[in-house]
Protein backbone atom coordinates (compact mmCIF):
# COMPACT_ATOMS: atom_id res chain seq x y z
CA UNK A 1 0.00 0.00 0.00
CA UNK A 2 1.23 3.49 -1.13
CA UNK A 3 2.42 5.50 1.76
CA UNK A 4 0.70 8.84 0.84
CA UNK A 5 -1.57 10.66 3.34
CA UNK A 6 -4.08 13.38 3.12
CA UNK A 7 -6.13 15.27 5.78
CA UNK A 8 -8.65 16.02 6.24
CA UNK A 9 -10.94 12.90 5.16
CA UNK A 10 -14.00 14.48 5.32
CA UNK A 11 -14.27 19.14 5.51
CA UNK A 12 -17.57 20.59 5.30
CA UNK A 13 -17.02 24.43 5.73
CA UNK A 14 -19.29 27.32 4.98
CA UNK A 15 -18.73 29.88 2.06
CA UNK A 16 -16.16 32.25 2.42
CA UNK A 17 -13.80 30.36 4.27
CA UNK A 18 -9.81 29.41 3.93
CA UNK A 19 -9.32 25.99 3.67
CA UNK A 20 -5.79 23.93 3.51
CA UNK A 21 -5.66 20.40 2.82
CA UNK A 22 -2.83 18.21 3.72
CA UNK A 23 -0.83 15.58 1.72
CA UNK A 24 1.94 13.71 2.54
CA UNK A 25 3.60 11.43 1.30
CA UNK A 26 6.69 9.17 2.78
CA UNK A 27 8.31 7.38 -0.18
CA UNK A 28 10.62 10.23 -1.16
CA UNK A 29 8.61 11.02 -4.53
CA UNK A 30 10.04 14.34 -6.27
CA UNK A 31 6.28 14.37 -8.24
CA UNK A 32 3.26 15.16 -6.65
CA UNK A 33 0.10 16.17 -8.30
CA UNK A 34 -3.55 17.13 -7.23
CA UNK A 35 -6.91 15.98 -8.88
CA UNK A 36 -10.10 17.02 -8.46
CA UNK A 37 -13.16 14.22 -8.69
CA UNK A 38 -16.87 13.81 -8.54
CA UNK A 39 -17.34 10.75 -6.95
CA UNK A 40 -17.14 8.01 -9.54
CA UNK A 41 -16.13 10.67 -12.14
CA UNK A 42 -13.19 11.16 -13.90
CA UNK A 43 -10.16 12.55 -12.52
CA UNK A 44 -9.01 16.37 -13.77
CA UNK A 45 -5.21 17.12 -12.95
CA UNK A 46 -5.86 20.94 -10.95
CA UNK A 47 -2.11 21.03 -10.08
CA UNK A 48 0.84 19.46 -10.20
CA UNK A 49 4.80 19.91 -9.09
CA UNK A 50 8.27 17.88 -10.24
CA UNK A 51 9.79 19.05 -7.04
CA UNK A 52 10.51 21.57 -4.09
CA UNK A 53 9.77 24.85 -5.45
CA UNK A 54 8.18 23.45 -8.38
CA UNK A 55 4.13 24.30 -9.07
CA UNK A 56 2.80 23.90 -12.47
CA UNK A 57 -1.35 24.67 -13.05
CA UNK A 58 -3.26 21.25 -14.62
CA UNK A 59 -5.55 20.76 -17.76
CA UNK A 60 -8.78 21.78 -14.99
CA UNK A 61 -8.62 25.54 -14.35
CA UNK A 62 -9.04 25.71 -10.37
CA UNK A 63 -9.19 28.82 -8.14
CA UNK A 64 -6.86 26.45 -5.60
CA UNK A 65 -3.29 27.13 -4.88
CA UNK A 66 -0.66 24.96 -3.89
CA UNK A 67 3.14 25.30 -2.29
CA UNK A 68 5.69 22.52 -2.51
CA UNK A 69 8.64 23.47 -0.05
CA UNK A 70 9.35 20.27 1.32
CA UNK A 71 9.89 17.52 -1.10
CA UNK A 72 7.11 15.16 0.51
CA UNK A 73 4.61 17.69 1.38
CA UNK A 74 2.23 19.37 -0.97
CA UNK A 75 -0.46 21.21 0.70
CA UNK A 76 -3.32 22.73 -1.63
CA UNK A 77 -5.27 26.34 -0.35
CA UNK A 78 -8.80 27.74 -0.99
CA UNK A 79 -8.46 31.18 0.04
CA UNK A 80 -12.38 31.37 -0.09
CA UNK A 81 -14.60 28.51 -0.59
CA UNK A 82 -17.42 28.17 -2.69
CA UNK A 83 -20.21 25.80 -3.03
CA UNK A 84 -18.73 25.32 -6.69
CA UNK A 85 -15.63 23.42 -5.00
CA UNK A 86 -17.58 20.76 -3.71
CA UNK A 87 -15.92 17.75 -5.09
CA UNK A 88 -13.13 14.96 -4.23
CA UNK A 89 -9.75 16.37 -3.80
CA UNK A 90 -7.19 13.41 -4.44
CA UNK A 91 -3.41 13.64 -4.08
CA UNK A 92 -1.06 11.59 -5.81
CA UNK A 93 3.18 11.34 -5.90
CA UNK A 94 5.50 9.29 -8.11
CA UNK A 95 9.02 9.05 -9.00
CA UNK A 96 10.78 10.86 -11.82
CA UNK A 97 12.73 9.21 -14.61
CA UNK A 98 12.29 5.19 -15.91
CA UNK A 99 10.41 5.75 -18.72
CA UNK A 100 7.11 4.97 -16.93
CA UNK A 101 4.83 6.82 -14.58
CA UNK A 102 2.85 5.07 -11.61
CA UNK A 103 1.14 7.10 -9.59
CA UNK A 104 0.18 6.79 -5.81
CA UNK A 105 -2.60 7.89 -4.63
CA UNK A 106 -4.25 8.79 -1.23
CA UNK A 107 -7.43 8.50 0.07
CA UNK A 108 -8.78 11.75 -1.13
CA UNK A 109 -10.27 14.48 0.97
CA UNK A 110 -14.29 14.98 0.48
CA UNK A 111 -14.99 18.37 0.33
CA UNK A 112 -18.36 20.01 1.04
CA UNK A 113 -18.87 23.78 0.93
CA UNK A 114 -22.11 25.18 2.60
CA UNK B 1 -6.66 18.40 -27.24
CA UNK B 2 -5.45 15.02 -25.29
CA UNK B 3 -7.96 12.75 -24.88
CA UNK B 4 -8.83 9.21 -23.65
CA UNK B 5 -12.39 7.80 -24.69
CA UNK B 6 -13.52 4.96 -22.14
CA UNK B 7 -16.44 2.72 -22.87
CA UNK B 8 -19.00 1.44 -21.28
CA UNK B 9 -19.70 4.19 -18.59
CA UNK B 10 -21.00 1.00 -16.34
CA UNK B 11 -20.88 -2.70 -16.44
CA UNK B 12 -22.94 -5.36 -14.78
CA UNK B 13 -21.87 -9.30 -14.95
CA UNK B 14 -22.53 -12.01 -13.32
CA UNK B 15 -19.51 -13.69 -11.21
CA UNK B 16 -17.54 -16.10 -13.46
CA UNK B 17 -18.56 -13.84 -16.17
CA UNK B 18 -15.62 -11.58 -18.43
CA UNK B 19 -16.25 -8.12 -18.49
CA UNK B 20 -14.62 -6.14 -20.76
CA UNK B 21 -13.60 -2.27 -20.69
CA UNK B 22 -12.30 -0.24 -23.84
CA UNK B 23 -10.10 2.69 -24.28
CA UNK B 24 -9.23 4.31 -27.33
CA UNK B 25 -6.87 7.68 -27.94
CA UNK B 26 -5.96 9.97 -30.30
CA UNK B 27 -2.45 11.14 -29.31
CA UNK B 28 0.24 8.43 -31.29
CA UNK B 29 2.96 9.82 -28.54
CA UNK B 30 1.53 7.97 -26.00
CA UNK B 31 3.61 5.24 -24.97
CA UNK B 32 2.66 3.82 -21.41
CA UNK B 33 -1.36 2.77 -20.86
CA UNK B 34 -1.69 1.97 -17.35
CA UNK B 35 -5.21 0.57 -15.62
CA UNK B 36 -6.33 1.81 -12.15
CA UNK B 37 -8.99 0.31 -9.94
CA UNK B 38 -10.65 2.45 -7.22
CA UNK B 39 -13.15 1.35 -4.26
CA UNK B 40 -15.35 3.44 -2.99
CA UNK B 41 -13.97 6.04 -0.52
CA UNK B 42 -10.28 4.99 -1.74
CA UNK B 43 -7.70 6.77 -3.88
CA UNK B 44 -7.42 4.77 -7.43
CA UNK B 45 -4.78 2.14 -7.20
CA UNK B 46 -2.63 1.24 -10.37
CA UNK B 47 -3.79 -2.44 -11.35
CA UNK B 48 -2.29 -3.54 -14.44
CA UNK B 49 0.11 -1.41 -17.31
CA UNK B 50 1.24 -2.05 -21.16
CA UNK B 51 3.56 -0.62 -23.03
CA UNK B 52 2.89 0.04 -26.82
CA UNK B 53 5.53 -2.97 -28.10
CA UNK B 54 3.62 -5.32 -26.44
CA UNK B 55 -0.11 -6.72 -27.78
CA UNK B 56 -1.32 -8.62 -24.32
CA UNK B 57 0.10 -8.36 -20.50
CA UNK B 58 -1.38 -10.45 -18.11
CA UNK B 59 -0.96 -10.42 -14.54
CA UNK B 60 -3.20 -13.41 -12.60
CA UNK B 61 -6.54 -12.84 -13.67
CA UNK B 62 -6.26 -9.29 -15.12
CA UNK B 63 -5.20 -8.84 -19.25
CA UNK B 64 -4.48 -5.87 -21.25
CA UNK B 65 -4.77 -6.12 -25.16
CA UNK B 66 -3.32 -3.47 -26.98
CA UNK B 67 -3.71 -2.75 -30.69
CA UNK B 68 -1.43 0.26 -31.96
CA UNK B 69 -3.10 0.52 -34.70
CA UNK B 70 -6.32 0.57 -33.77
CA UNK B 71 -5.24 3.20 -31.36
CA UNK B 72 -7.26 1.00 -28.59
CA UNK B 73 -6.76 -0.65 -26.10
CA UNK B 74 -8.51 -2.63 -23.32
CA UNK B 75 -9.16 -4.74 -20.01
CA UNK B 76 -10.26 -7.93 -19.44
CA UNK B 77 -11.26 -9.71 -15.76
CA UNK B 78 -11.21 -13.52 -16.14
CA UNK B 79 -13.57 -15.33 -13.63
CA UNK B 80 -15.19 -12.28 -12.26
CA UNK B 81 -15.71 -11.83 -8.70
CA UNK B 82 -17.59 -9.71 -6.09
CA UNK B 83 -15.08 -8.35 -5.00
CA UNK B 84 -13.92 -6.76 -8.27
CA UNK B 85 -16.47 -4.44 -8.16
CA UNK B 86 -15.16 -0.79 -8.98
CA UNK B 87 -14.56 1.79 -10.95
CA UNK B 88 -12.00 1.47 -13.21
CA UNK B 89 -9.65 3.70 -15.14
CA UNK B 90 -7.61 4.04 -18.29
CA UNK B 91 -5.11 6.86 -18.76
CA UNK B 92 -2.28 7.53 -21.19
CA UNK B 93 1.03 9.36 -20.99
CA UNK B 94 3.67 10.51 -23.48
CA UNK B 95 6.96 9.52 -21.68
CA UNK B 96 8.97 11.43 -24.22
CA UNK B 97 6.76 14.75 -23.50
CA UNK B 98 9.08 14.14 -20.05
CA UNK B 99 6.13 15.26 -18.00
CA UNK B 100 4.74 11.88 -17.28
CA UNK B 101 1.34 13.36 -16.94
CA UNK B 102 -1.35 10.85 -17.18
CA UNK B 103 -4.70 11.61 -19.06
CA UNK B 104 -7.49 9.02 -17.53
CA UNK B 105 -10.81 7.86 -19.35
CA UNK B 106 -13.61 9.00 -17.81
CA UNK B 107 -14.23 5.11 -15.77
CA UNK B 108 -16.29 2.45 -16.01
CA UNK B 109 -17.94 1.37 -13.17
CA UNK B 110 -18.23 -2.06 -12.63
CA UNK B 111 -20.40 -4.67 -10.38
CA UNK B 112 -20.64 -8.11 -10.31
CA UNK B 113 -23.26 -10.00 -8.82
CA UNK B 114 -23.13 -12.90 -7.31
Amino acid sequence: EADIYQTPRYLVIGTGKKITLECSQTMGHDKMYWYQQDPGMELHLIHYSYGVNSTEKGDLSSESTVSRIRTEHFPLTLESARPSHTSQYLCASSKAGGGQETQYFGPGTRLLVL
Amino acid sequence: QQQVKQSPQSLIVQKGGIPIINCAYENTAFDYFPWYQQFPGKGPALLIAIRPDVSEKKEGRFTISFNKSAKQFSLHIMDSQPGDSATYFCAASNSGAGSYQLTFGKGTKLSVIP
